[in-house]
């Protein structure tokens, strides 16, 4: 079945460091690919997706970049922040039928030491 | 806008009693869906739904039933609750990918059940 593999499962860097968190997919047919950002009990919410007809997207300090050739996707947070503690999850839309499903990677729990 | 809610925010069970888990959502989403959160393993898709009165399964659907009687609500039944079925149940919403407005999922603020 289709699934998607998110690297790596923690992540501790420096306050002002840059944090990079990589997914791969295995549907061919995904096209849509979110980012979740999950704060200690609080819900998941998006901070910013990429569709398979573009590269690149940037929005401030995250950008996230997308690679259909080789099935891979990553987010990059520039000059992190405390604030910017969480868990993180990639997420690829399944690509059959119109469902909107989406399948999640396991997350990425960043810790950014001040 | 209230966005996506749930009820309850907390319950326990003991092992065979029975539950049902509401989300209601304002936003006029065609889609919804039910997901548990237990860690490490990410988010996992329980059951959909595309449009009122329509439900499908996910990737683990066992243990639970869902039913959409109103486009605005969304409820996850468990009829006979288990210790495996301790987790954070997250339900979320979007738009219909027809719209072309893309498929954002809104998530709820999460039910923690605890089952003994």
């Amino acid at each position: 079945g289709e699934n998607v593999e998110q690297h790596p499962s923690t992540l501790s860097v420096q306050e002002g460091d840059s944090a990079v968190i990589k997914c791969t997919y295995s549907d061919s047919a995904s096209n849509y690919f979110p980012w979740y950002k999950q704060e200690l009990g609080k819900r998941p919410q998006l901070i910013i997706d990429i569709r398979s007809n573009v590269g690149e997207k940037k929005d401030q300090r995250i950008a996230v970049t997308l690679n259909k050739t080789a099935k891979h996707f990553s987010l990059h947070i520039t000059e992190t922040q405390p604030e910017d503690s969480a868990v993180y999850f990639c997420a690829a839309s399944i690509g059959t039928g119109n469902t909107g499903k989406l399948i999640f990677g396991q997350g990425t729990t960043l810790q950014v030491k001040p | 806008n209230a966005g996506v809610t749930q009820t309850p925010k907390f319950r326990v069970l003991k092992t065979g009693q029975s539950m049902t888990l509401l989300c209601a959502q304002d936003m006029n989403h065609e889609y919804m869906y039910w997901y548990r959160q237990d860690p490490g393993m990410g988010l996992r898709l329980i059951h959909y739904s595309v449009g009122e009165g329509t439900t499908a399964k996910g990737e683990v659907p066992d243990g639970y039933n869902v039913s959409r009687l109103k486009k605005q609500n969304f409820l996850l039944g468990l009829e006979s609750a288990a210790p495996s079925q301790t987790s954070v149940y997250f339900c979320a919403s979007s738009y219909s990918t027809l719209a072309g407005r893309g498929e954002t999922q809104y998530f709820g603020p999460g039910t923690r059940l605890l089952v003994l």
